[in-house]
């Protein structure tokens, strides 16, 4: 079983359209989560990132840990084509970082 | 304060031959990750050098190497390639969170 587990999409959405992204992962011992949004042919660009359970909002974006469960998404309110993109979730646990393989998402006008 | 660097951006070489990436955190940082990234295995964990040592390594064959300078910068060797080494080499900087530089875009023919 991997650490991280993602839905490597491809997901589409039209433009406006609230996005759900998520990951789940095994260890119960990560504490630190984060989403990065790559576009094609860049490097990944940190979108969010969180400390233990709870949301966090940053302008369109939206991150939540259910530690619980396990579990993390990021909500993309009123999606643009800019938001086109692979989205990837990582956790971190002495020091070392574990990536989900990714969600495309494609947003079309 | 300025993003991670890596050079070059991209890079064409024959099978056999060798290569060396390099990589500049952003100020201050003291840990340098590098990462290979293909469509077919995601972001996958090559080695961490922290304060010029390695701390942390990928299942990479010996053939991958790194080292890290008193200046924090971080150079990548991949002896004798092969066919499979073509990917995006990503390098990312920080502890408890990843800063990525654009990556160098290595073709193997």
């Amino acid at each position: 079983q991997k650490e991280v587990e993602q839905d490597p999409g491809p997901l589409s959405v039209p433009e406006g359209a609230i996005v759900s992204l998520n990951c789940t992962y095994s260890n119960s011992a990560f504490q630190y989560f984060m989403w990065y949004r790559q576009y094609s042919r860049k490097g990944p660009e940190l979108l969010m990132y969180t400390y233990s359970s709870g949301n966090k909002e940053d302008g369109r974006f939206t991150a939540q840990v259910d530690k619980s469960s396990k579990y993390i998404s990021l909500f993309i309110r009123d999606s643009q084509p800019s938001d086109s993109a692979t989205y990837l979730c990582a956790m971190y646990d002495f020091n070392k970082f574990y990536f989900g393989s990714g969600t495309k998402l494609n947003v079309k006008p | 304060k300025a993003g991670v660097t890596q050079t070059p951006r991209y890079l064409i070489k024959t099978r056999g031959q060798q290569v060396t990436l390099s990589c500049s955190p952003i100020s201050g940082h003291r840990s340098v990750s590098w990462y290979q990234q293909t469509p077919g295995q995601g972001l996958q964990f090559l080695f961490e050098y922290f304060s010029e040592t390695q701390r942390n390594k990928g299942n990479f064959p010996g053939r991958f190497s790194g080292r890290q300078f008193s200046n924090s910068r971080s150079e990548m060797n991949v002896s004798t390639l092969e066919l499979g080494d073509s990917a995006l080499y990503l390098c990312a900087s920080g502890t408890d969170t990843q800063y990525f530089g654009p990556g160098t875009r290595l073709t193997v023919l």
